[in-house]
């Protein structure tokens, strides 16, 4: 059972435009959902993360809008720069900060120059 | 800080062999992690230790895989025998309690042949 559907599987997006990537969750009990960055041949890094009790979160560039009601909850990055092309995971995890991370299935983001 | 040691980088084996990857946490992260992530798709939990205990060990295929943590530091997570589905990138990270999110290692690239 895929418990976080991620989509697109890949996107490429033109310098200075805005990268979106899409999340859904099917387990309501889940209470913090992290995004997170991954470059080749290292582990995933947290990006920036949120909480169900705002819609919206911003650090920098990064912008996590968050729709509980259709559980659902998006990643938008600004100004995208090339340094930004790695894998993205969104995850949701439920319980303590210790609780076990489910992570989606990621988004290959390519940022043309 | 040091962040998440593993070690081997890299290894190659041929099915039905035996291997054994090590991990390091962050000094004072009571909480490990062991996850399996194969090509293209998001990190899957294997096993979640709190100190030297198991709190999660449901997704270990526990005929073939095995992990401990002895004195609630490092860890070790061993293969025996390996399939051809266990090339994977082997990923630990660990956590803070009270803290949120976890800190990945580089992670020990399985081939198995």
């Amino acid at each position: 059972q895929q418990q976080v559907k991620q989509s697109p599987q890949s996107l490429i997006v033109q310098k200075g435009g805005i990268s979106i990537i899409n999340c859904a969750y099917e387990n309501t009990a889940f209470d913090y959902f992290p995004w997170y960055q991954q470059f080749p041949g290292k582990g995933p890094a947290l990006l920036i993360a949120i909480r169900p009790d705002v819609s919206e979160k911003k650090e920098g560039r990064f912008t996590i809008s968050f729709n509980k009601s259709a559980k659902q909850f998006s990643l938008h990055i600004m100004d995208s720069q090339p340094g930004d092309s790695a894998t993205y995971f969104c995850a949701a995890s439920k319980g303590s900060s210790a609780s076990k991370i489910i992570f989606g299935s990621g988004t290959r983001l390519s940022i043309r120059p | 800080e040091a962040g998440v040691a593993q070690s081997p980088r890299y290894k190659i084996i041929e099915k039905r062999q035996s291997v054994a990857f090590w991990c390091n946490p962050i000094s004072g992260h009571a909480t490990l992690y062991w996850y399996q992530q194969i090509l293209g798709q998001g990190p899957k939990l294997l096993i979640q230790f709190q100190n030297n205990g198991v709190v999660d060990d449901s997704q270990l295929p526990k005929d073939r895989f095995s992990a401990e943590r002895l004195k609630g530091v490092d860890s070790t997570l061993k293969i025996q025998p390996a399939k051809l589905e266990d090339s994977a990138v082997y990923l630990c990270a660990s956590s803070l309690q009270g803290m949120d999110g976890y800190t990945f290692g580089s992670g020990t690239r399985l081939t198995v042949v």
